[in-house]
């Protein structure tokens, strides 16, 4: 595809249930990332991916997160029994992670507000 | 461990006006720096960005920043605001001895545009 794309735009759920997030990235990238955007914060890193390799979960923020990738290509990320404070835009990206391609590309978002 | 700190959560110039939003970082190694703009209801999208070489970068849109080791700074800069240039702001710093893992936010800036 053209750029990174996510599923849904928007979610509301109520308090105590769980969502999935979707991300697709770009063709050929091997590196994903995941950030958190509260409302009138910056983007607080999650979790990434690159290749086949461990993920680096430091990010997340307690166990009722967790994210999978199949491969190099679609990521799930799923938040169990949200919460209030879970409200926030939640983004994708991703990038080649080789040297001179730093460079990550993000999508749209999904905004989530937890009722 | 890094840290980006952008001086002014809200700027506000007259269109035609000089651009002037500060960001200053601290990081224990020389890192790639990036803006990213996020336009209403938009993913993130990159500016420019400092890795290695030339210290006077150049963007999209007129954009450019000026890496300053000794002051420990990335501002950006536009000669002549565009009320297309109204959007938030953010900075970023990565630590390259990590390939592009977790960029580090600002909290962003948020640009207006005055007619």
């Amino acid at each position: 595809g053209a750029g990174v794309s996510q599923s849904p735009s928007n979610k509301v759920t109520e308090k105590g249930k769980d969502v999935e997030l979707r991300c697709d990235p770009i063709s050929g990238h091997t590196a994903l990332y995941w950030y958190r955007q509260r409302l009138g914060q910056g983007l607080e890193f999650l979790i990434y991916f690159q290749g086949n390799s461990a993920p680096d979960k430091s990010g997340l923020p307690s166990d009722r997160f967790s994210a999978e990738r199949t491969g190099e290509s679609v990521s799930t990320l799923t938040i169990q029994r949200t919460q209030q404070e879970d409200s926030a835009v939640y983004l994708c990206a991703s990038s080649l992670d080789a040297p001179g391609q730093e460079t990550q590309y993000f999508g749209p978002g999904t905004r989530l507000l937890v009722l | 461990a890094q840290s980006v700190t952008q001086l002014g959560s809200h700027v506000s110039v007259s269109e035609g006006a000089l651009v002037l939003l500060r960001c200053n970082y601290s990081s224990s190694v020389p890192p790639y720096l990036f803006w990213y703009v996020q336009y209403p209801n938009q993913g993130l999208q990159l500016l420019l960005k400092y890795t290695t070489g030339a210290t006077l970068v150049k963007g999209i849109n007129g954009f450019e920043a000026e890496f300053k080791k000794s002051e420990t700074s990335f501002h950006l800069t536009k000669p002549s605001a565009h009320m297309s240039d109204a959007a938030e702001y953010f900075c970023a710093v990565s630590d390259p001895n990590f390939g592009n893992e977790k960029l580090t936010f600002g909290t962003g800036t948020r640009l207006t545009i005055i007619p």
